[in-house]
């Protein structure tokens, strides 16, 4: 058990709807990361937030969003879904910054029909 | 760009066949390379951090090392429970974020 937690485990929606995942760090983790990983392209990484503000942004679309809280979990809003946007959305979380591993939770499963 | 190239894709051992995968990488200033297992329907779980060429790290049945272009883990003796998507990552300096290889999938046959 990595200490990461996230929900829901599965998500089953249609496109065009919007959805949000929630992530809870480690404790005493401040930075945040989040990753869409999809059979053809692996782990891609999204966005990184450290202690409530967002740090570096990787490959992660318009139409999606996320934020940290005052209590440190965060959360991945998903909107105008696409099918494409079916995949597992994996958070991991740092103590301080990246130079320390990451540890990651077990993922959402995000499937749009 | 950085970029992470991990091979074999794929690869299947007898228990107890000795074994490397390797992990060749193209970074700006390595901050820091990354091993990860993951398993079916879970997240990658940590095994290793390399941070400068010519270092060691050792766990169980694993061993990384890590040259200026491509990192290895050796897998000693290996059983069924090392089974798993071996993933390899890359942060380089001037970037917060990690760069992921697309794994290799490790089959041990009893």
């Amino acid at each position: 058990d990595s200490g990461v937690t996230q929900t829901p485990k599965h998500l089953i929606t249609a496109t065009g709807q919007r959805v949000t995942l929630r992530c809870s760090p480690r404790s005493g983790d401040l930075s945040v990361y989040w990753y869409q990983q999809s059979l053809d392209q692996g782990l891609q990484f999204l966005i990184q937030y450290y202690n409530g503000e967002e740090r570096a942004k990787g490959n992660i679309l318009e139409r999606f969003s996320a934020q940290q809280f005052p209590d440190l979990h965060s959360e991945l809003n998903l909107s105008s879904l696409e099918l494409g946007d079916s995949a597992l959305y994996f958070c991991a979380s740092s103590p301080q910054g990246p130079d320390q591993p990451q540890h990651f939770g077990d993922g959402t499963r995000l499937s749009i029909l | 760009e950085d970029q992470v190239t991990q091979s074999p894709e794929a690869l299947r051992l007898q228990e107890g066949e000795s074994s490397s995968l390797n992990c060749s990488y193209t970074v700006s200033g390595l901050r820091g390379l990354f091993w990860y297992r993951q398993d079916p329907g879970k997240g990658p779980e940590f095994l290793f951090t390399l941070y400068s060429a010519g270092e060691e790290k050792e766990k169980e049945r694993l061993k990384a090392t890590l040259t200026k272009k491509e990192s290895f883990l050796h897998i000693t003796a290996p059983k069924p429970e090392d089974s798993a998507t071996y993933l390899c990552a890359v942060r380089g300096s001037g970037t917060y974020k990690y760069i992921f290889g697309t794994g290799t999938r490790l089959k041990v046959l009893a």
